[in-house]
């Protein structure tokens, strides 16, 4: 998983609460990004980070937030869960050494929340 | 073969023989092309990719074909192992985000079955 590790691994909660979801790289990319995939779909962008404190929407950003302090922790929070965020959601690094290393994004293992 | 945003496929494969995996984009002015292998529970796995001023690429044991004219894509394998069974997506590079991230378009891939 190109040293990248997300937390929790499984996660299920009610409806309207808050969750927080965490990625961990340890390659030093500058470019984290936060997807979810549901049957039928493929993987959907929620957000995207360029650099610590940098980030912006994706296609999906509505009723997530995200933050990154630091450059190898991305996290990504539902401010208060809804049925329809039950999905896996995973991060993704890319950006390493060298120009054309930035297009290839590589994945973490997932986390699978279920909303009650 | 699969469209990106369409069902999954299932492609069944002796062991040991070839496999081709489809993928039809629709961006014809996609630049970066990827292959990931995605197994039960895990999350998408680096596979191979293309560059559009390539028509073919080799990796060990895959290879993946270029067709630009007709908008196409497609990930060989072989001599197939159980091993290789599972979902098989191709991306592609859509745009390139604010701060140089990349936008990858995905598909909802081709599930592999390899059988003894």
């Amino acid at each position: 998983d190109a040293g990248i590790t997300q937390s929790p691994r499984h996660k299920v909660t009610e409806t309207g609460t808050p969750v927080t979801l965490r990625c961990h790289q340890t390659e030093n990319h500058r470019y984290m990004y936060w997807y979810r995939q549901d049957p039928g779909h493929g993987l959907r962008l929620i957000h995207y980070s360029y650099g610590v404190k940098d980030t912006d929407k994706g296609e999906v950003s509505d009723g997530y937030s995200v933050s990154r302090s630091k450059t190898e922790d991305f996290l990504l929070t539902l401010e208060s869960a809804t049925s329809s965020q039950t999905s896996v959601y995973f991060c993704a690094i890319a950006g390493g050494a060298g120009p054309l290393v930035t297009d290839t994004q590589y994945f973490g293992p997932g986390t699978r929340l279920t909303v009650l | 073969g699969e469209s990106v945003g369409l069902h999954l496929p299932t492609l069944s494969v002796q062991e040991g023989d070839n496999s081709i995996i489809n993928c039809a984009y629709s961006n014809s002015a996609s630049d970066y092309f990827i292959w990931y292998k995605q197994e039960s529970g895990k999350g998408p796995q680096f596979i191979i990719d293309i560059r559009s001023n390539m028509d073919k690429r080799q990796g060990q044991r895959v290879t993946v074909l270029l067709n630009k004219t007709v908008k196409h894509l497609s990930l060989q394998i072989a001599a197939t192992q159980p091993g290789d069974s599972a979902v098989y997506f191709c991306a592609e590079k859509v745009e390139v985000l604010t701060g140089g991230g990349n936008k990858l378009t995905f598909g909802t891939g081709t599930q592999l079955k390899v059988e003894l």
